[in-house]
């Protein structure tokens, strides 16, 4: 099984601060991808990376920056954590192929709490 | 662009009714659709997918089938239990993009 794992479950920060968000993949997938989830709005992608050092915007990327190091993993920053990115945080991981093979595994979530 | 429309929500049944979450979508080419759900407080699952036009998906006593005429992927289960409340999201995949584009979501309650 594809196990996605997400370092935090909850995340309470102050607005200003530089948060760290991490999510590690252990099936060799080259897709990492970043979303937040708010009522009504559903998923949003942020950020998504298709290789090791790789990176392109999603939908809404202000605000964030991501990184990816090492294949396995890849980081979502907040540069300065501000109220309005108070949200659930969700990564997902996916092999490169095209069609069904491309489906995305998703890790359980980081709710973060900016007061 | 490539989009996906599913009912909106919420959805309250009894126990063992019957179940039907629409769900459309607009795309070029051919598309692999898929269904996820999500349970209080986790991320998403993968629930269900079909790769190609007549494919029926199942599982869990959930199916679905890619129905290219009507560009739908409706989800149905026969007899729904409580634990089946949660919040389910269809989903489209191009043949050749990495990006997956999700529905909206439709909360689903079942009351015992």
């Amino acid at each position: 099984d594809v196990k996605v794992t997400q370092s935090s479950r909850y995340l309470v920060k102050r607005t200003g601060e530089k948060v760290f968000l991490e999510c590690v993949q252990d099936m060799d997938h080259e897709n990492m991808f970043w979303y937040r989830q708010d009522p009504g709005l559903g998923l949003r992608l942020i950020y998504f990376s298709y290789d090791v050092k790789m990176k392109e915007k999603g939908d809404i990327p202000e605000g964030y920056s991501v990184s990816r190091e090492k294949k396995e993993r890849f980081s979502l920053i907040l540069e300065s954590a501000s109220t309005n990115q108070t949200s659930m945080y969700l990564c997902a991981s996916s092999l490169n192929n095209g069609g069904a093979r491309g489906t995305q595994y998703f890790g359980p979530g980081t709710r973060l709490l900016v007061l | 662009g490539d989009s996906v429309t599913q009912m909106e929500g919420p959805v309250t049944l009894s126990e063992e009714a019957f179940l039907t979450i629409n769900c459309t979508y607009t795309a070029t080419g051919y598309p692999s659709l898929f269904w996820y759900v999500q349970y209080p407080g986790e991320g998403l699952q993968l629930l269900l997918k079909a790769t190609k036009a007549d494919d029926k998906g199942s599982n869990k006593g959930f199916e679905a089938t890619y129905r290219k005429e009507t560009t739908s992927f409706h989800l149905e289960k026969g007899s729904v239990q409580v634990s089946d409340s949660a919040v389910y999201f269809c989903a489209l995949k191009g043949s050749s993009a990495s990006k997956i584009i999700f529905g909206s979501g439709t909360r689903l309650s079942i009351r015992p």
